[in-house]
């Protein structure tokens, strides 16, 4: 199984800033099937990016993806105070899908 | 617009058994791969198992494999999953999920309820 490891594990920031997590995966992903999800507390995950780069229905255009292999990049480019939360990657290329850890951006 | 409603979750005794369903509505629920997620308190997600749009084929985490069963009925829009000889690792919030693209099973996770708890203890 391919373990997902994202980092840091928080990031502290304030609104207006840009922010940048990291999904390292423990053997390459095949055909670049990586997603990333947004939790806030008490809420459902909401998928942000899928095929490492592409949008999900809906996403501000402020959320971008990037990588391939076993190298990820989730980046909001000026943070808004909505995107305070939780944010995991998954892995769909190998069975099982599996997720990162998570990543917790605050406000600092 | 999509909505998934999941219900049945509760306390339970170790070993015990506990049965989730899902309510789908506002798209074509025998075209979409279906899943369940957990995520176990304070914790990460964790996926579960999922069915495919149509046909047999079901599949499972070897976390739960011989103890879950996931299926749906079509006639009534409703996944579920029936959870046996429950174990306290298994208390999290049960999420069920729609996939991203028609007819295909992605695991991509485009939509999500809002979950329900289930908590084994004894």
């Amino acid at each position: 199984e391919i373990v997902l490891t994202q980092s840091p594990g928080t990031l502290s920031l304030s609104p207006g800033e840009r922010a940048t997590l990291s999904c390292r995966a423990s053997q390459s992903v095949l055909g670049t099937y990586l997603a990333w999800y947004q939790q806030r507390p008490g809420q459902a995950p909401r998928l942000l990016i899928y095929d490492a780069s592409r949008r999900a229905t809906g996403i501000p255009d402020r959320f971008s993806g990037s990588g391939s292999g076993t190298d990820f990049t989730l980046t909001i480019s000026r943070l808004a105070p909505e995107d305070f939360a939780v944010y995991y990657c998954q892995q769909y290329g190998g069975a099982p899908n599996t997720f990162g850890q998570g990543t917790k951006v605050e406000i600092k | 617009e999509v909505q998934l409603l999941e219900s049945g979750g509760g306390l339970v005794q170790p070993g015990g058994s506990l049965r989730l369903s899902c309510a789908a509505s506002g798209f074509s629920f025998n075209s979409f791969a279906m899943s369940w997620v957990r995520q176990a308190p304070g914790k990460g997600l964790e996926w579960v198992s999922s069915i495919p749009g149509s046909g047999p084929s079901t599949y499972y985490a070897d976390s739960v494999k011989g103890r879950f069963t996931i299926s749906r009925d079509i006639s009534k829009n409703t996944l579920y999953l029936q959870m046996n000889s429950l174990r306290v690792e298994d208390t999290a919030v049960y999420y069920c999920a729609k996939d991203r693209r028609v007819a295909g099973n992605t695991q991509i996770f485009a939509s999500w309820g809002q979950g329900t708890l289930v908590s084994v203890s004894s």
